[in-house]
């Protein structure tokens, strides 16, 4: 298996323009989280789905922020318009069964967003 | 948040020697998972315990878990140039209002 892919690996784009994050989770796993990290914030978890279903997105910054998982093998993170505090790598994981005892968590490399 | 706060924040540490991380939690878990994150990458899964075990070993990795303190030390013996990176406690927790989220982890520095 390829693992968590991401796309972009890099993006930058100016202040006010539309971003859309990519994200393939490991096939058969049925929970996908969105992460976003800084070095003044740490890791932070941004929203979850589990089953393609949105379980918790009490992490999304605000509402310029969006995420959907139309199917089992695909996500996207929408920020729109962007800012410069959205600088930030943002990491896509996915997880067998969240819940379950053994809910090890594979993580893709990362895109790393700067906002002019 | 009920994430995860780790201990030291940093560590500088001779190839060879013992490297002692902690981190500590707040309310109720299933299990706690210690991660690491290559500068540059992804985080990658190094050992999950459960919260009805006390210790754990994986190669030079030991993990150890007190429920009654909420904490957690992840020792790795021996350590190696490579094994020069940040680590992360998480702890998924209990309760349906639970929130999954890290710390902001322990970045190891170890020298040759």
């Amino acid at each position: 298996d390829a693992g968590v892919i991401q796309s972009p690996r890099h993006e930058v784009t100016e202040m006010g323009q539309e971003v859309t994050l990519r994200c393939k989770p490991i096939s058969g796993h049925n929970s996908l989280f969105w992460y976003r990290q800084t070095m003044m914030r740490g890791l932070e978890l941004l929203i979850y789905f589990n089953n393609n279903v949105p379980i918790d997105d009490s992490g999304m910054p605000e509402d310029r922020f969006s995420a959907k998982m139309p199917n089992a093998s695909f996500s996207t993170l929408k920020i729109q318009p962007s800012e410069p505090r959205d600088s930030a790598v943002y990491f896509c994981a996915s997880s067998l069964v969240l819940g379950a005892p053994h809910n090890e968590q594979f993580f893709g490399p990362g895109t790393r967003l700067t906002v002019l | 948040s009920q994430q995860g706060e780790e201990d030291p924040q940093a560590l500088s540490i001779q190839e060879g020697e013992n490297a002692t991380m902690n981190c500590s939690y707040k309310t109720s878990i299933n299990n706690l998972q210690w991660y690491r994150q290559n500068s540059g990458r992804g985080l990658v899964h190094l050992i999950l315990i459960r919260s009805n075990e006390r210790e754990k070993h994986s190669g030079r990795l030991r993990v150890t878990l007190d429920t009654s303190k909420k904490s957690s030390s992840l020792l790795i013996t021996a350590s190696r140039a490579a094994d020069t990176a940040s680590y992360f406690c998480y702890g998924p927790l209990t309760g349906a209002n639970s929130k999954l989220t890290f710390g902001k982890g322990i970045t190891l520095s170890v020298r040759p």
